[in-house]
């Protein structure tokens, strides 16, 4: 099994400030790597596909980065809208696995 | 304007079989392009894959789950199924059905459906 984690579990931050978000894999999964945006009550909302390609109608403030084990989601400027948690997941093979999720509230 | 609705008992018994079936509208199940899949979130806690069934029928489980999951099509009602046998208090979750596109991710999601495990 692929398993994923993230960093940090929790991130405290302001309207405006630069977020950086870090999902490891425990092998290489390539580029087959998206990133999700959850609000309480709701479903995962897809933001990234592929690393790096942002999904349809998603801000140009989000991006991915990264390939192999290593990769990143950085919201360039935050927004009222942006405080949820955030999944990173992996699709290399068949069996999906998602990270635990980043919490990012309010400082 | 696919839609994906989810649909079953909000509680179940333990030992007993969880069943929820995802309604698809909007689009085929039939087509070869996508997978149907589960996915769940015990309350305050994470995302889990379950398992996903592409059109032919072929099936692939989170093998945490492997053998209690069942996953299957019923292409005349647009429908897939999931059945979760010998359930406890750890399968409470809410349920989520969504589709992917070979090789890609998840953008299609219902809206979920809470499962209570409890006598």
């Amino acid at each position: 099994d692929i398993q994923m984690t993230q960093s940090p579990s929790t991130l405290s931050a302001s309207v405006g400030d630069r977020v950086t978000i870090t999902c490891r894999a425990s092998q290489s999964i390539s580029s087959w790597l998206a990133w999700y945006q959850q609000k309480p009550g709701k479903a995962p909302k897809l933001l990234i596909y592929k690393a790096s390609s942002l999904e349809s109608g998603v801000p140009s403030r989000f991006s991915g980065s990264g390939s192999g084990t290593e990769f990143t989601l950085t919201i360039s400027s935050l927004q009222p809208d942006d405080f949820a948690t955030y999944y990173c997941q992996q699709y290399n093979s068949y069996f999906l696995t998602f990270g635990p999720g980043t919490k990012v509230d309010i400082k | 304007q696919l839609q994906l609705q989810e649909s079953g008992p909000g509680l179940v018994k333990p030992s007993e079989t969880l069943s929820l079936t995802c309604t698809v509208s909007g689009g085929s199940i039939s087509s070869s392009s996508y997978y149907w899949g589960w996915i769940r979130q015990p309350p305050g806690k994470g995302l889990e894959w379950i398992g996903s069934i592409y059109y032919s029928g072929s099936t692939y489980y989170n093998p945490s789950l492997k053998s209690r999951v069942t996953i299957s099509v019923d292409t005349s009602k647009n429908q897939f199924s999931l059945k979760l046998s010998s359930v406890t208090a750890a399968d409470t979750a809410v349920y989520y059905c969504a589709r992917r596109g070979v090789d890609t991710a998840i953008p299609d999601w219902g809206q979920g459906t809470l499962v209570t495990v409890s006598s």
